[in-house]
């Protein structure tokens, strides 16, 4: 069963254009959230994260939003390069259990 | 290093044979993880280390696999009798201290390839 769920394998978006990454949850009881990027043949960075108590977060060009209500998170990327075509990964865990939970991953391609 | 370390980048073997995959965390990271990416996969959760201690280990596929970490620092995630299921991307990752809202950061990974 899959506690965080990315449903669009992959995602196209012309460059200088919003890249929007959807992320879903299903345990209620998860009260972090992160957001990592990986580039092929290397590990996974992180990139921003969001907790429980908040709705939104945001670092320069990403915001991270998050529905509790409707346990779905989002990532915004504003304005999107091509260095930002990559694989991300949505992240949950919550502050009693030490693991982290990653979701499939989305492949974004930004394109010039 | 200033990074995750693992070594080797690659490893090719034939079915049966045991490995044996090194990490080495970044300097003063008191946590560790196992992770692994089969291919068109997300990261599965193997193991955590808090110092020494690998309080669960369930997370691991097979009483294949064992990991173990000494002097708080470098990990080996050993797979005996190697199976081609096995065939994947082994990613090691540390954070200062285990808990909440600490970002993991991650080595670029071993390729495993089970012929």
């Amino acid at each position: 069963d899959q506690q965080v769920k990315q449903n669009s394998p992959s995602l196209s978006v012309q460059e200088g254009r919003i890249s929007i990454l959807n992320c879903d949850y299903t345990n209620s009881m998860f009260d972090y959230f992160l957001w990592y990027k990986k580039y092929p043949a290397e590990g996974p960075t992180f990139l921003i994260s969001i907790s429980s108590i908040k709705d939104k977060n945001e670092d320069g060009r990403f915001t991270v939003f998050l529905n509790k209500s409707a346990k779905h998170l989002s990532l915004h990327i504003v304005p999107s390069q091509p260095g930002d075509s990559a694989v991300y990964f949505c992240a949950a865990g919550k502050t009693s259990y030490d693991k982290v939970i990653f979701g499939p991953g989305t492949s974004l391609s930004v394109i010039p | 290093g200033a990074g995750v370390s693992q070594s080797p980048s690659n490893k090719v073997t034939e079915k049966g044979k045991d490995v044996e995959l090194r990490c080495d965390p970044i300097s003063g990271h008191t946590a560790l993880y196992w992770y692994r990416q089969s291919l068109g996969q997300g990261l599965e959760f193997l193991i955590y280390f808090q110092g020494n201690s690998a309080p669960d280990k369930s997370g691991l596929p097979s009483d294949r696999f064992s990991a173990e970490r000494t002097g708080g620092s470098v990990s080996t995630l050993t797979i005996q009798r190697t199976q081609q299921e096995d065939s994947a991307v082994y990613l090691c990752a540390s954070s200062l201290v285990l808990g909440r809202n600490q970002p993991q950061h991650f080595g670029d990974g071993t390729r495993l390839s089970i012929l």
